[in-house]
Protein backbone atom coordinates (compact mmCIF):
# COMPACT_ATOMS: atom_id res chain seq x y z
CA UNK A 1 0.00 0.00 0.00
CA UNK A 2 0.84 3.60 -0.45
CA UNK A 3 0.39 5.15 3.03
CA UNK A 4 -1.93 3.53 6.57
CA UNK A 5 -3.10 5.60 9.23
CA UNK A 6 -3.49 4.11 12.52
CA UNK A 7 -5.84 5.81 15.24
CA UNK A 8 -5.75 6.32 18.17
CA UNK A 9 -1.71 6.39 18.83
CA UNK A 10 -2.96 5.45 22.79
CA UNK A 11 -5.44 3.42 24.20
CA UNK A 12 -6.36 2.77 28.21
CA UNK A 13 -9.11 0.25 28.66
CA UNK A 14 -10.15 -1.28 31.65
CA UNK A 15 -9.66 -4.97 32.37
CA UNK A 16 -13.39 -6.83 30.58
CA UNK A 17 -13.77 -3.80 28.23
CA UNK A 18 -13.78 -3.86 24.59
CA UNK A 19 -10.89 -1.80 22.39
CA UNK A 20 -10.93 -1.19 19.24
CA UNK A 21 -8.24 0.43 16.57
CA UNK A 22 -8.83 2.16 13.58
CA UNK A 23 -6.67 1.92 10.14
CA UNK A 24 -7.80 3.46 7.19
CA UNK A 25 -5.41 3.18 3.57
CA UNK A 26 -5.12 4.83 0.42
CA UNK A 27 -4.15 2.53 -2.31
CA UNK A 28 -7.60 1.06 -4.07
CA UNK A 29 -5.06 -1.72 -4.98
CA UNK A 30 -4.75 -3.39 -1.45
CA UNK A 31 -6.32 -6.19 -0.87
CA UNK A 32 -4.70 -8.06 2.57
CA UNK A 33 -4.75 -6.69 6.10
CA UNK A 34 -2.92 -7.78 8.94
CA UNK A 35 -2.84 -6.58 12.33
CA UNK A 36 0.35 -7.42 14.51
CA UNK A 37 1.09 -6.81 17.96
CA UNK A 38 4.12 -6.39 19.66
CA UNK A 39 5.41 -6.91 23.30
CA UNK A 40 8.21 -4.50 24.92
CA UNK A 41 11.59 -6.47 23.47
CA UNK A 42 9.59 -8.31 20.56
CA UNK A 43 9.28 -8.70 17.12
CA UNK A 44 5.77 -8.20 15.96
CA UNK A 45 3.38 -11.25 15.99
CA UNK A 46 0.52 -12.20 13.43
CA UNK A 47 -2.48 -12.21 16.04
CA UNK A 48 -5.45 -11.87 12.81
CA UNK A 49 -5.57 -11.06 9.64
CA UNK A 50 -7.84 -10.25 6.72
CA UNK A 51 -8.27 -10.33 2.88
CA UNK A 52 -10.70 -7.95 0.47
CA UNK A 53 -12.72 -11.24 -0.29
CA UNK A 54 -14.30 -11.20 3.33
CA UNK A 55 -15.82 -8.26 5.54
CA UNK A 56 -15.20 -9.52 8.80
CA UNK A 57 -13.00 -12.67 10.74
CA UNK A 58 -13.37 -13.43 14.20
CA UNK A 59 -10.60 -15.75 16.64
CA UNK A 60 -11.55 -16.00 19.95
CA UNK A 61 -11.48 -12.84 21.60
CA UNK A 62 -10.29 -10.72 18.36
CA UNK A 63 -11.88 -9.32 15.61
CA UNK A 64 -11.57 -7.99 12.20
CA UNK A 65 -13.60 -5.99 9.96
CA UNK A 66 -13.01 -4.30 6.20
CA UNK A 67 -14.93 -1.58 4.52
CA UNK A 68 -13.63 -1.52 1.08
CA UNK A 69 -15.26 1.22 -0.13
CA UNK A 70 -14.66 3.67 2.41
CA UNK A 71 -11.14 1.96 3.10
CA UNK A 72 -10.99 1.55 6.18
CA UNK A 73 -10.83 -1.88 8.46
CA UNK A 74 -10.46 -2.00 12.33
CA UNK A 75 -9.18 -4.62 14.88
CA UNK A 76 -11.47 -5.72 17.46
CA UNK A 77 -10.86 -6.98 21.28
CA UNK A 78 -13.20 -8.14 23.67
CA UNK A 79 -13.46 -9.13 27.41
CA UNK A 80 -9.72 -7.87 27.42
CA UNK A 81 -6.99 -8.95 30.01
CA UNK A 82 -3.86 -7.34 31.40
CA UNK A 83 -1.70 -9.60 28.91
CA UNK A 84 -3.33 -7.90 25.72
CA UNK A 85 -1.32 -4.89 26.84
CA UNK A 86 1.40 -4.33 23.86
CA UNK A 87 1.96 -2.27 20.81
CA UNK A 88 -0.85 -2.76 18.13
CA UNK A 89 0.22 -2.22 14.54
CA UNK A 90 -2.22 -2.18 11.19
CA UNK A 91 -0.71 -3.44 7.65
CA UNK A 92 -1.61 -3.68 4.49
CA UNK A 93 -0.86 -5.44 0.81
CA UNK A 94 -1.61 -4.98 -2.70
CA UNK A 95 -0.06 -8.28 -3.67
CA UNK A 96 0.96 -7.62 -6.91
CA UNK A 97 3.90 -10.04 -7.17
CA UNK A 98 6.04 -8.09 -4.23
CA UNK A 99 3.46 -8.69 -1.32
CA UNK A 100 4.84 -6.07 0.47
CA UNK A 101 3.35 -4.54 3.95
CA UNK A 102 2.97 -0.60 4.76
CA UNK A 103 2.29 -0.41 8.46
CA UNK A 104 1.00 2.30 10.61
CA UNK A 105 2.50 4.18 12.93
CA UNK A 106 1.11 1.81 15.80
CA UNK A 107 -1.68 2.05 18.85
CA UNK A 108 0.11 1.39 22.67
CA UNK A 109 -3.60 -0.41 24.17
CA UNK A 110 -3.29 -0.43 28.04
CA UNK A 111 -5.68 -2.80 29.99
CA UNK A 112 -5.78 -1.60 33.52
CA UNK A 113 -6.47 -4.37 35.84
CA UNK B 1 8.65 -25.21 14.39
CA UNK B 2 11.39 -22.67 15.07
CA UNK B 3 10.89 -19.26 14.52
CA UNK B 4 13.07 -16.55 12.47
CA UNK B 5 16.90 -16.11 14.64
CA UNK B 6 18.43 -13.09 14.45
CA UNK B 7 21.97 -11.71 15.92
CA UNK B 8 22.81 -9.99 17.62
CA UNK B 9 19.98 -8.57 20.15
CA UNK B 10 21.48 -5.42 21.43
CA UNK B 11 24.39 -3.51 19.53
CA UNK B 12 25.98 -0.05 20.69
CA UNK B 13 28.82 1.30 18.28
CA UNK B 14 30.10 5.44 17.56
CA UNK B 15 29.16 6.98 14.55
CA UNK B 16 31.32 5.79 11.73
CA UNK B 17 31.97 2.58 12.58
CA UNK B 18 30.29 -0.32 11.17
CA UNK B 19 27.89 -3.24 11.93
CA UNK B 20 26.34 -6.27 10.73
CA UNK B 21 23.01 -7.77 11.62
CA UNK B 22 22.32 -11.62 10.51
CA UNK B 23 18.73 -13.50 10.23
CA UNK B 24 17.59 -16.96 9.84
CA UNK B 25 14.26 -17.45 8.18
CA UNK B 26 11.40 -20.16 9.40
CA UNK B 27 12.99 -23.24 7.57
CA UNK B 28 11.86 -23.45 3.40
CA UNK B 29 10.58 -19.77 3.56
CA UNK B 30 11.86 -18.22 0.11
CA UNK B 31 10.77 -14.39 0.78
CA UNK B 32 13.02 -12.87 3.54
CA UNK B 33 12.44 -8.69 4.49
CA UNK B 34 14.76 -6.81 6.22
CA UNK B 35 12.91 -4.12 7.96
CA UNK B 36 13.72 -0.77 10.04
CA UNK B 37 11.66 0.35 12.83
CA UNK B 38 12.27 3.71 14.95
CA UNK B 39 11.20 4.19 18.30
CA UNK B 40 7.23 4.95 17.90
CA UNK B 41 6.90 4.18 14.47
CA UNK B 42 5.35 1.46 12.51
CA UNK B 43 8.28 -1.35 10.93
CA UNK B 44 9.68 0.01 7.38
CA UNK B 45 10.74 -2.12 4.72
CA UNK B 46 14.52 -1.86 3.53
CA UNK B 47 14.96 -5.21 1.05
CA UNK B 48 13.16 -7.98 -0.14
CA UNK B 49 15.24 -11.30 -1.02
CA UNK B 50 13.50 -14.28 -2.46
CA UNK B 51 15.71 -16.63 -2.55
CA UNK B 52 18.75 -15.44 -3.08
CA UNK B 53 17.68 -12.45 -5.33
CA UNK B 54 16.93 -9.13 -4.42
CA UNK B 55 13.03 -8.09 -5.24
CA UNK B 56 13.14 -4.59 -4.28
CA UNK B 57 15.90 -2.96 -2.52
CA UNK B 58 14.46 0.71 -3.28
CA UNK B 59 13.82 2.31 0.13
CA UNK B 60 17.68 0.98 1.25
CA UNK B 61 20.28 3.68 1.55
CA UNK B 62 22.73 2.04 -0.77
CA UNK B 63 25.91 4.83 -0.20
CA UNK B 64 25.72 2.87 3.59
CA UNK B 65 23.62 0.18 3.32
CA UNK B 66 24.06 -3.82 1.65
CA UNK B 67 22.41 -6.88 2.91
CA UNK B 68 23.13 -10.08 1.21
CA UNK B 69 21.21 -13.74 0.93
CA UNK B 70 24.12 -15.90 -0.84
CA UNK B 71 22.47 -18.98 -0.66
CA UNK B 72 19.11 -18.30 -0.27
CA UNK B 73 18.82 -18.78 3.43
CA UNK B 74 20.88 -16.78 5.96
CA UNK B 75 21.17 -13.49 5.74
CA UNK B 76 23.55 -10.13 6.55
CA UNK B 77 22.20 -6.64 6.57
CA UNK B 78 25.33 -4.03 6.96
CA UNK B 79 25.70 -0.90 7.92
CA UNK B 80 28.88 1.46 6.98
CA UNK B 81 29.62 3.79 8.33
CA UNK B 82 26.65 4.01 10.93
CA UNK B 83 25.19 7.38 11.78
CA UNK B 84 23.12 8.61 14.22
CA UNK B 85 19.85 8.15 12.97
CA UNK B 86 20.44 4.91 12.05
CA UNK B 87 19.21 4.13 15.92
CA UNK B 88 16.29 1.71 15.47
CA UNK B 89 15.42 -1.52 16.01
CA UNK B 90 16.42 -3.71 12.76
CA UNK B 91 14.17 -6.53 12.27
CA UNK B 92 13.74 -9.47 9.99
CA UNK B 93 10.94 -11.78 8.53
CA UNK B 94 10.24 -14.05 6.29
CA UNK B 95 7.21 -15.84 4.10
CA UNK B 96 6.73 -19.18 2.79
CA UNK B 97 6.49 -18.05 -0.82
CA UNK B 98 6.38 -15.33 -3.30
CA UNK B 99 3.11 -15.90 -3.62
CA UNK B 100 1.78 -14.93 0.12
CA UNK B 101 1.56 -12.27 2.16
CA UNK B 102 1.88 -13.73 5.56
CA UNK B 103 5.22 -12.48 7.16
CA UNK B 104 6.55 -13.96 10.17
CA UNK B 105 9.19 -11.55 12.21
CA UNK B 106 11.77 -12.24 14.58
CA UNK B 107 12.84 -10.52 17.95
CA UNK B 108 14.89 -7.89 16.21
CA UNK B 109 18.55 -6.67 16.98
CA UNK B 110 18.16 -2.83 18.78
CA UNK B 111 20.86 -0.47 17.63
CA UNK B 112 22.38 2.48 19.45
CA UNK B 113 24.84 4.60 17.51
CA UNK B 114 26.04 6.99 19.83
Amino acid sequence: GENVEQHPSTLSVQEGDSAVIKCTYSDSASNYFPWYKQELGKGPQLIIDIRSNVGEKKDQRIAVTLNKTAKHFSLHITETQPEDSAVYFCADSSGAGSYQLTFGKGTKLSVIP
Amino acid sequence: EAGVAQSPRYKIIEKRQSVAFWCNPISGHATLYWYQQILGQGPKLLIQFQNNGVVDDSQLPKDRFSAERLKGVDSTLKIQPAKLEDSAVYLCASSLDPGTDTQYFGPGTRLTVL
